[in-house]
């Protein structure tokens, strides 16, 4: 089967960096995805990984090793606007998205 | 309007009633997804359609149907519905499926009782 585990709650404080970790298990790989959804909110996207690497953009990083099936989001310099849950996916053989339950940020001052 | 719209906003339905989920994109994307999101468990593909007159079935299928009349519409329909059905559905579309990245619609968030 397909699946995809993310840390269910991290906690974190203002100002500090923090890292994401996701795992994955899928019928193929076309890439990896990470999405921000605030409570009641829609998702919206933060990034997204094909090759192995590091991408970074801003304040926000994520990293991918197919061999290894991981990726993490690292986010510095924490705001409080930052409190979210982080949402992993991967695009599997059939182009569908496989989603991660998702890790709820909890940001303390 | 931009991006994507969803209505109604929020429902109450009865079991056994039928209930169609609007969803619009302007943004002229070949691709749209419904999507349904439940406590504890990941977003969950329930349809989606990779182009006008073209549908798909996803992950959890059974009990929706959809339609892909032109390229802005995409509603799903609950034929009968029961309680297991009560969640928040996302639509989304992106320009392609094999885009990297899908833009949401705000959810609907429906209980059946």
């Amino acid at each position: 089967g397909q699946n995809i585990d993310q840390p269910t709650e991290m906690t974190a404080t203002e100002g500090a960096i923090v890292q994401i970790n996701c795992t994955y298990q899928t019928s193929g790989f076309n890439g990896l995805f990470w999405y921000q959804q605030h409570a009641g909110e829609a998702p919206t996207f933060l990034s997204y990984n094909v090759l192995d690497g590091l991408e970074e953009k801003g304040r926000f990083s994520s990293f991918l090793s197919r061999s290894k099936g991981y990726s993490y989001l690292l986010l510095k310099e924490l705001q409080m606007k930052d409190s979210a849950s982080y949402l992993c996916a991967v695009r599997d053989g059939n182009y569908q998205l496989i989603w991660g339950a998702g890790t709820k940020l909890i940001i303390k001052p | 309007i931009a991006g994507i719209t969803q209505a109604p906003t929020s429902q109450i339905l009865a079991a056994g009633r039928r209930m169609t989920l609007r969803c619009t994109q302007d943004m002229r994307h070949n691709a749209m997804y419904w999507y349904r999101q439940d406590l504890g468990l990941g977003l969950r593909l329930i349809h989606y359609s990779n182009t006008a007159g073209t549908t798909g079935k996803g992950e959890v299928p059974d009990g929706y149907s959809v339609s892909r009349a032109n390229t802005d519409d995409f509603p799903l329909t609950l034929a009968s519905a029961v309680p297991s059905q009560t969640s928040v559905y996302f639509c989304a579309s992106s320009p392609g499926l094999e885009s990297n990245e899908q833009f949401f619609g705000p959810g609907t968030r429906l209980t059946v009782l």
